[in-house]
């Protein structure tokens, strides 16, 4: 089952501008991390944050977490042609037998 | 340089022909993990090991198999018995259950 939905599907910004992404989920989680790939790739994570953190900085990125509203964003900030990619959430639910759960990515075009 | 290999990169599947996936890794990571991707779609677990000589299924491993002899390595079987086996599939790896996972760049596999 996937937990994690992102929002939007696609998006197609100019080079310089900020992304933003959106990511729902429905349980509990330990932590939700955010991984990029890149066409034909393998994934690469991005950034972890916890469910006890509210926002965390890694470069051009930041991501916040809302547990009371099951939600958390990825921005990017002055996009660059090689942030295109397909950019997917993930969570960690709670409990013993949890795994890591993917949504169903957001393709992210940056127009040089 | 550490990480995660996978070969071979593209597969070809005859009608009722067992194939395996390769996935090695040198990070020293105790967890390894298979998953499936479909265009369009995240990523689907089909197996997933926490430490050497045990594995668990995830949420498709139906007509897959795997095995753990060595901590280095997780091979992925998909046997004749999955009948829609034309995917990406994506091997990763983590020091453990919450953490970032590493991912290899894919085994494309395709039928004849």
């Amino acid at each position: 089952s996937q937990q994690g939905e992102e929002d939007p599907q696609a998006l197609s910004i100019q080079e310089g501008e900020n992304a933003t992404m959106n990511c729902s989920y429905k349980t509990s989680i330990n932590n939700l991390q955010w991984y990029r790939q890149n066409s034909g790739r393998g994934l690469v994570h991005l950034i972890l944050i916890r469910s006890n953190e509210r926002e965390k900085h890694s470069g051009r990125l930041r991501v916040t977490l809302d547990t009371s509203k099951k939600s958390s964003s990825l921005l990017i900030t002055a996009s660059r042609a090689a942030d295109t990619a397909s950019y997917f959430c993930a969570t960690v639910a709670t409990g013993a037998n949890s795994k890591l759960t993917f949504g169903k990515g957001i393709t992210l075009s940056v127009r040089p | 340089d550490g990480g995660i290999t996978q070969s071979p990169k593209y597969l070809f599947r005859k009608e009722g022909q067992n194939v395996t996936l390769s996935c090695e890794q040198n990070l020293n990571h105790d967890a390894m993990y298979w998953y499936r991707q479909d265009p369009g779609q995240g990523l689907r677990l089909i197996y997933y090991s926490q430490i050497v000589n045990d594995f668990q299924k995830g949420d498709i491993a139906e007509g897959y198999s795997v095995s753990r002899e060595k901590k280095e390595s997780f091979p992925l079987t998909v046997t004749s018995a999955q009948k829609n086996p034309t995917a990406f599939y994506l091997c990763a790896s983590s020091l453990g259950r919450f953490q970032p996972q590493h991912f290899g760049d894919g085994t494309r596999l395709s039928i004849l």
